[in-house]
């Protein structure tokens, strides 16, 4: 079965620390990623997405591929509580255009 | 308006009613999507609209009935619920190559909360 797993947490982290967020994948052929951030009540927002192995970064994110290991993370940098929300993992599956969605994990940062 | 707009936001309906679901998306894509979101659950893939073509759907009761008239509006025609299907039901777009290996980004809507009673 393809499955996208995640932490569901709380994760909590003090602010100014490094939030790690990690999602692990059974479909070796994927060859796509995505974070969302959800916070309570709103939809899901696009704030990573990664194509190859290896890390990519935008400002206070940074997203890790490893597909040998089939692990995905999220590194937020400097976290902020305004950081407090759901992080979801997604990769693709039964074809290019279909997402399946990981649980998420909940992450609270306290000032 | 901009990105992906969807109407109406809250919807109380009863279980002998019918009712739609709005979605449209303002960001030239050709694929669209209806998503629903439980309490407690992940993100569950209902339909997916490919150049106005259904390609997937995901085991969905017959109660619920999607329509893509382009490829900017997406519908959900809602008939007889029942309670447990109240939930988050988001609609996201996004770009869909044909023949291409790589998933681009989806894009999500703000969601209509229904509620059935």
């Amino acid at each position: 079965q393809k499955e996208v797993e995640q932490n569901s947490g709380p994760l909590s982290v003090p602010e100014g620390a490094i939030a790690s967020l990690n999602c692990t994948y059974s479909d070796r052929g994927s060859q796509s990623f995505f974070w969302y951030r959800q916070y309570s009540g709103k939809s899901p927002e696009l704030i990573m997405s990664i194509y190859s192995n290896g890390d990519k970064e935008d400002g206070r994110f940074t997203a890790q591929l490893n597909k040998a290991s089939q692990y995905v993370s999220l590194l937020i940098r400097d976290s902020q509580p305004s950081d407090s929300a759901t992080y979801l993992c997604a990769g693709p599956f039964g074809g290019y255009n279909k997402l399946i969605f990981g649980a998420g994990t909940r992450l609270a940062v306290h000032p | 308006e901009t990105g992906v707009t969807q109407t109406p936001r809250h919807l109380v309906m009863g279980m002998t009613n019918k009712k739609s679901l709005k979605c449209e998306q303002h960001l030239g894509h050709n694929a669209m999507y209806w998503y629903k979101q439980s309490a407690k659950k992940p993100l569950e893939l209902m339909f997916v609209y490919s150049l106005e073509e259904r390609v997937e759907n995901n085991s969905v009761p017959s109660r619920f009935s999607p329509e893509c008239p382009n490829s900017s509006h997406l519908f959900l025609h809602l008939h007889t619920l029942q309670p447990e299907d109240s939930a988050l039901y988001l609609c996201a777009s996004s770009q869909d190559l044909a023949g291409g290996l790589l998933t681009y980004e989806q894009y999500f809507g703000p969601g209509t909360r229904l509620t059935v009673t």
